[in-house]
């Protein structure tokens, strides 16, 4: 998987949009790029996964710029029950027989 | 659908003693299953691959004799935590490839060794 770089927190207000950027310079032609949450003491959960461009779906939108060096997850009007941390991935995440290389991920903090 | 369900949410056990953590996938049939573990504040860490009928892959500086892995069947993979110790305490997460779709993950078991 490629390696990726995200900040490691992050701090907005209830109602705000927020936009979490995750850097992937070495993404390959065939790579997918996917978002998690996680909460604490619970698993992972998939948030969003996208190719290029823009990927929206009820929760989040994903925007992906055309050279796909980076990628930037938009979570609208968030709420305290958004905080947790974010996890960026990049690889042929699309159910493959290799398991998931996380990094650090962003710790997204809500305040009212 | 794609639904892992763990067990169990959390187990406290005594040093020395083993501990069994069953992963399950509800509405599919996982050929490959993935074993997490997490330590307070940090990410997750692959320990092992699991593959239904054969043996598992365990990842570099993994002890395969302490951690067991059994894949019998196509919805159930579990790990065992033998001869335990303090230092085994730590968040456990079970992961199902769900074909082309991604990976989907169960909800985690608190292991304390006391």
């Amino acid at each position: 998987l490629a390696k990726t770089t995200q900040p490691i927190s992050m701090d907005s207000y209830e109602g705000q949009e927020v936009n979490i950027t995750c850097s992937h310079n070495n993404i390959a032609t065939n790579d997918y790029i996917t978002w998690y949450q996680q909460f604490p003491s619970q698993g992972p959960r998939f948030i969003i996964q996208g190719y290029k461009t823009k990927v929206t779906n009820e929760v989040a939108s994903l925007f992906i710029p055309a050279d796909r060096k980076s990628s930037t997850l938009s979570l609208p009007r968030v709420s305290l029950s958004d905080t947790a941390v974010y996890y960026c991935l990049v690889g042929d995440v699309g159910g493959g027989a290799d398991g998931l290389t996380f990094g650090k991920g962003t710790h997204l903090i809500i305040q009212p | 659908g794609a639904v892992v369900s763990q067990h169990p949410s959390w187990v406290i056990c005594k040093s020395g003693t083993s501990v069994k953590i069953e992963c399950r996938s509800l509405d599919f049939q996982a050929t490959t299953m993935f074993w997490y573990r997490q330590f307070p504040k940090q990410s997750l860490m692959l320990m092992a691959t699991s593959n239904e009928g054969s043996k598992a892959t365990y990842e570099q500086g993994v002890e395969k004799d302490k951690f067991l892995i059994n894949h019998a069947s196509l919805t159930l993979s579990t790990l065992t935590v033998t001869s335990a110790h303090p230092e085994d305490s730590s968040f456990y997460i079970c992961s199902a490839s769900w074909g082309v779709y991604g990976y989907t993950f169960g909800s985690g078991t608190r292991l304390t060794v006391v």
